[in-house]
């Protein structure tokens, strides 16, 4: 199993364009979530999904849109990137059985100039 | 009510010696406590999680301190090892709010050889 994926590792990104991080997972999880991590904050939630087509907002939605299509996929869309979206972004995804557990992709870090 | 407080916000231990981590909490419908192990350019990973019917989990050298009244659990790590020099994270959970976890700023461990 490859666990959690994501793509990109790196991305700059100018002030107002918009684009896709990617996640994907092949263990058949239900539970997916995106955080952001910023130094000195910890992770905070921004979206999370407990099954294909359910999302809902975490701590800190403003600025992202999510969708849930399949179990595997878990895209976080930034429509207009701004300044304050720099940062490193963690997908993370758990199962039913034991939902707490999380595991977490290896993260995207996002430069907003 | 949903932050969680995490101190020190570095620790530098020699080899050998014991590493203490503490964090705090006010919601009271918390119910499950999770610590994350997070190497450079990683994404987090669990160590080790307690929820309040028990005082005290331990497993290997890694042991969590649950002090329910106090709203307070701590990680104490026994003969600390350089390979331990990670940023740790507290966090908390509500049961039916699987994805809503709560984190701490995090904590810079350092382990000296």
């Amino acid at each position: 199993n490859a666990g959690v994926t994501q793509t990109p590792k790196f991305q700059v990104l100018k002030t107002g364009q918009s684009m896709t991080l990617q996640c994907a997972q092949d263990m058949n999880h239900e539970y997916m979530s995106w955080y952001r991590q910023d130094p000195g904050m910890g992770l905070r939630l921004i979206h999370y999904s407990v099954g294909a087509g359910i999302t809902d907002q975490g701590e800190v939605p403003n600025g992202y849109n999510v969708s849930r299509s399949t179990t595997e996929d878990f895209p976080l869309r930034l429509l207009s990137a701004a300044p304050s979206q720099t940062s490193v972004y963690f997908c993370a995804s758990s199962s039913g059985l034991d939902y707490y557990e999380q595991y977490f992709g290896p993260g995207t870090r996002l430069t907003v100039t | 009510q949903q932050q969680v407080k995490q101190s020190p916000q570095s620790l530098i231990v020699q080899k050998g010696g014991i590493s203490i981590i503490n964090c705090a909490y006010e919601n009271t419908a918390f119910d499950y406590f999770p610590w994350y192990q997070q190497f450079p350019g990683k994404g987090p990973a669990l160590l080790i999680a307690i929820r309040p019917d028990v005082s005290e989990k331990k497993e290997g050298r890694f042991t969590i301190s649950f002090n329910k009244s106090a709203k307070q659990f701590s990680l104490h790590i026994m003969d600390s090892q350089p390979g331990d020099s990670a940023t740790y994270f507290c966090a908390a959970s509500r049961e039916n709010y699987g994805q809503n976890f709560v984190f701490g700023p995090g904590t810079r461990l350092s382990v000296l050889p």
